[in-house]
């Protein structure tokens, strides 16, 4: 089955550093999205991405978080400058968009910790 | 309004045994509801989904019920085993929306 990828894996950084996540979403997939998970909560949507620019974000989306697709394959989220509330799990996801396909596809996403 | 409650938090049951979550959300706009089978250290992966016009869906082992009334679904194990161990996460999209609203999750334990 196809995957997505994400790198890396961990990432430790001090707090009001930059951090970038990286993420190559399945090849044909249109729809790009990231999500977090903090440590025994629940998942939480953070934004979506279509056609090289947001479609929707939440409220956790604010000025210090961005994406980016630079070069037709990676897709990027970074935080400007991180706090310590940022450490958790984030996880790409991508889906090929068509009325009868909605699965969505996740990677196996990037523990931040923010120290 | 945009949230997905779930219920139980943990499961433990025997191997054989048949495991039953619930959620439920208040949010009539939301038309797709996922289950999410999450293993340590890995992403969620989409286990099953049903939209609103069918009350029940099968896949293998898999059983979502859903009651639109009363704005219930649920996921059914059927002779769950050891390997089922992992956490569960049901969620809900609106047609409109791209985004998925995922419940609290519920960690199964399945002994041998």
């Amino acid at each position: 089955e196809p995957e997505v990828t994400q790198t890396p894996s961990h990432q430790v950084t001090q707090m009001g550093q930059e951090v970038i996540l990286r993420c190559v979403p399945i090849s044909n997939h249109l729809y790009f999205y990231w999500y977090r998970q903090i440590l025994g909560q629940k998942v939480e949507f953070l934004v979506s991405f279509y056609n090289n620019e947001i479609s929707e974000k939440s409220e956790i989306f604010d000025d210090q978080f961005s994406v980016e697709r630079p070069d037709g394959s990676n897709f990027t989220l970074k935080i400007r400058s991180t706090k310590l509330e940022d450490s958790a799990m984030y996880f790409c996801a991508s889906r090929a968009w068509s009325p009868t396909n909605e699965k969505l596809f996740f990677g196996s996403g990037t523990q931040l910790s923010v120290l | 309004q945009q949230q997905v409650k779930q219920s139980p938090q943990s499961l433990i049951v025997q191997k054989g045994g048949i495991p039953i979550i619930n959620c439920a959300y208040e949010n009539t706009a939301f038309d797709y509801f996922p289950w999410y089978q999450q293993f340590p250290g890995k992403g969620p992966a989409l286990l099953i989904a049903i939209r609103p016009d069918v009350s029940e869906k099968k896949e293998g082992r898999f059983t979502i019920s859903f009651n639109k009334s009363a704005k219930q679904f649920s996921l059914h194990i059927m002779d769950s085993q050891p390997g089922d161990s992992a956490t569960y996460f049901c969620a809900a999209q609106e047609t409109s929306g791209s985004r998925l609203t995922f419940g609290e999750g519920t960690q199964l334990t399945v002994n041998p």
